[in-house]
This record gives C-alpha cells, sequence and structure tokens, in this order.
C-alpha cells in the first residue's frame, strides 16, 4: 500500500499567517493528491484535488502544490475559521485510497 | 442540495453485525461510486471500502482490516448505499462516514461529498 506521511503532526499559528503543510508518499504518485480539512465532531471537506486543483467554494487563500512524491498545502493568511486538522489523500491507488495522519492546526 | 445521510449507528457487542445505511439526496446517485471512511476516537481517517456504479459494474474493493467482514452494497433506486458489518471488533469502533467519489477531465479521483457520520461502538 501507498504510505502517505504528513508533516508537521501539529502546528500553531496566528491569524494572518502564511502556513505550509507537507505530505510524502512512498512512491511516485504523479499529482494523485487530494486535501481535505476537518472541524471537531465535523466530517472531512475537501480543498484540494489532483493535488492543485482547488475545489469550487474553497477561499483562494488555500493552495495547493507538488508532483511525484512530495506534496504541500498552503493557507496563505489564516483565517480564525481555518483551524482544523487537515489531511493529505492518494487517489492513485484509487480506490485503495490512504490517507495522511492528519496536521492539526492550532492558534498561537 | 447534495447530500449524503448516514444513519445505523449504535452500540454493538463484539461478534455481532450491524448494517449502516447511506441516504443520498440532490444528485443522481446511481452515477457515483461511493466510498465508506472511517475514524476511530480521536485518530485519523481510515478508507474502508467502495462500490462502483451499475455501470462499472457494481464491484467492491475493502480494506485489508474488514475483508472478508464488511460488505458493500447499493440500491440505486432509493439512492441508498449499505454498510453490512459482521463479526465485529472492539477496533471497528469508529464514526463511520459515507463518501461520493467524484473525477476531473483528467481522471483524478477525489471524495467530493460527505455525510456527517454515524458512530458505531462495538463494547461488551
Amino acid at each position: 500500500d501507498i504510505q502517505m506521511t504528513q508533516s508537521p503532526s501539529s502546528l500553531s499559528a496566528s491569524v494572518g499567517d502564511r502556513v505550509t503543510i507537507t505530505c510524502r508518499a512512498s512512491q511516485r504518485i504523479s499529482s494523485y493528491v487530494n486535501w481535505y480539512q476537518q472541524k471537531p465532531g465535523k466530517a472531512p471537506k475537501l480543498l484540494i484535488y489532483a493535488a492543485s486543483s482547488l475545489q469550487s467554494g474553497v477561499p483562494s487563500r488555500f493552495s495547493g502544490s507538488g508532483s511525484g512524491t512530495d506534496f504541500t498545502l498552503t493557507i496563505s493568511s489564516l483565517q480564525p475559521e481555518d483551524f482544523a486538522t487537515y489531511y493529505c489523500q492518494q487517489s492513485y491507488s484509487t480506490p485503495r485510497y490512504t490517507f495522511g495522519q492528519g496536521t492539526k492546526l492550532e492558534i498561537k | 442540495e447534495v447530500q449524503l445521510v448516514e444513519s445505523g449507528g449504535g452500540l454493538v457487542q463484539p461478534g455481532r453485525s450491524l448494517r449502516l445505511s447511506c441516504t443520498a439526496s440532490g444528485f443522481t446517485f446511481g452515477d457515483y461510486a461511493m466510498n465508506w471512511v472511517r475514524q476511530a476516537p480521536g485518530k485519523g481517517l481510515e478508507w474502508v471500502g467502495f462500490i462502483r456504479s451499475k455501470a462499472y459494474g457494481v464491484t467492491t474493493e475493502y480494506a485489508a482490516s474488514v475483508k472478508g467482514r464488511f460488505t458493500i452494497s447499493r440500491g440505486d433506486s432509493k439512492s441508498i448505499a449499505y454498510l453490512q458489518m459482521n463479526s465485529l471488533k472492539i477496533e471497528d469502533t469508529a464514526v463511520y462516514y459515507c463518501s461520493r467519489e467524484n473525477w476531473n477531465d483528467h481522471y483524478y479521483y477525489y471524495m467530493d461529498v460527505w455525510g456527517k457520520g454515524t458512530t458505531v461502538t462495538v463494547s461488551s
């Protein structure tokens, strides 16, 4: 199975900060990476698909990049509603999806 | 409004069975493959299984952790997907989400619609 390793596992930041979360795949997976946001007690929400495509309705401060094994999710200017846990997911071996372990973004 | 609603969760003893339902609305359910994803308390997301649409044979795939115990089916006339869970173990305790699989022009796949989840607790 393809393993997805996120870093960091947790992150403290302030409103207005630029934040980057990294995801590394255990093998080359082209651009088959999606990013999700999950708030406590809520379902995951799709933010980015195909590594860099912004899902409809998602604010443009979210962006994704990468190809091969290394991928990043960037939030250009943190807003209060962005404090959540973020997961990467590989869809290279669809439907055998695997998720990263998550990055918890907390308020500093 | 495009929506998925899970139901059927609850408290069940180890070794027993439970069937979850995922009711869809707001889109042509039969056109889409459906996934089940779970999240154990305080843990991350784990893909459980998948069912293709009728156009692709209604075939299924499962994670190794549930293969042989869980079965996914669908009733397109009712816009419902099911997750039949047998021989439940304590480690199956989780919130279970269903999600719709979508794709773009270049066949990159992603889960774009999620239900709110239903909680399954396996305990004696």
